[in-house]
């Protein structure tokens, strides 16, 4: 079963407003993890998580985990042109090794 | 900037040719790992290693092999490449402050096309 599940798959918006993205997993989690990959690059990761933290902000990102509902949104606030990228959560699951389980991603593209 | 190299960051080649992708990584980490991606999808991971001498499959099969006699060499060989093994291909390290933690450094990713 897919583990870490995205939403919305796409999402356009224009510089200066805020994008939400959401994850929905399946399993009991160590932390959970963002990561932005620009088309045909690696990723990059951009914030973690963890179980017993509810809220994590990093500049204009800002992260929330609901570990009873087993979901979590990534926040970017001001948004801009350079942002455009696909952004995945992965969740490092507490039977799964150290190996952490990608989501479908989200596409953001910001419109100057 | 991560420390974490793949080549060839493109490859086309014909059926049945015997290709390898190379990933190294400098920051002397344990855990290494290959995933699988088609354009605009969700990442698979086919192997993964937690040290030397130590090589898992991983949730999703694949025709491919790994080794690791080196902590910082990680290839990925396919024998003989098909058409249905076009996709881009990235290598990732995991250092590990403790159990659970950790965030993954990626290459650039390796991008295949068999014809």
């Amino acid at each position: 079963s897919q583990q870490g599940e995205e939403d919305p798959q796409a999402l356009s918006i224009q510089e200066g407003e805020n994008a939400t993205m959401n994850c929905s997993y399946k399993t009991s989690i160590n932390n959970l993890q963002w990561y932005r990959q620009n088309s045909g690059r690696g990723l990059v990761h951009l914030i973690l998580i963890r179980s017993n933290e509810r809220e994590k902000h990093s500049g204009r990102l800002r992260v929330t985990l609901d570990t009873s509902k087993k979901s979590s949104s990534l926040l970017i606030t001001a948004s801009r042109a350079a942002d455009t990228a696909s952004y995945f959560c992965a969740t490092d699951g507490e039977t799964s090794g150290s190996r952490l389980t990608f989501g479908e991603g989200t596409q953001l593209t910001v419109n100057p | 900037e991560a420390d974490i190299y793949q080549t060839p960051r493109y490859l086309v080649i014909g059926t049945g040719k015997k290709i390898t992708l190379e990933c190294s990584q400098t920051m002397g980490h344990d855990k290494m790992y290959w995933y699988q991606q088609d354009p605009g999808m969700e990442l698979h991971l086919i192997h993964y290693s937690y040290g030397v001498n130590s090589t898992e499959k991983g949730d999703l099969s694949s025709e491919s092999t790994v080794s690791r006699i080196r902590t910082e060499h990680f290839p990925l060989t396919l024998e003989s490449a098909r058409p249905s093994h076009t996709s881009q291909y990235l290598c990732a390290s995991r250092g590990v402050a403790g159990w659970g933690t950790g965030e993954l450094f990626f290459g650039e990713g390796s991008r295949l096309t068999v014809l």
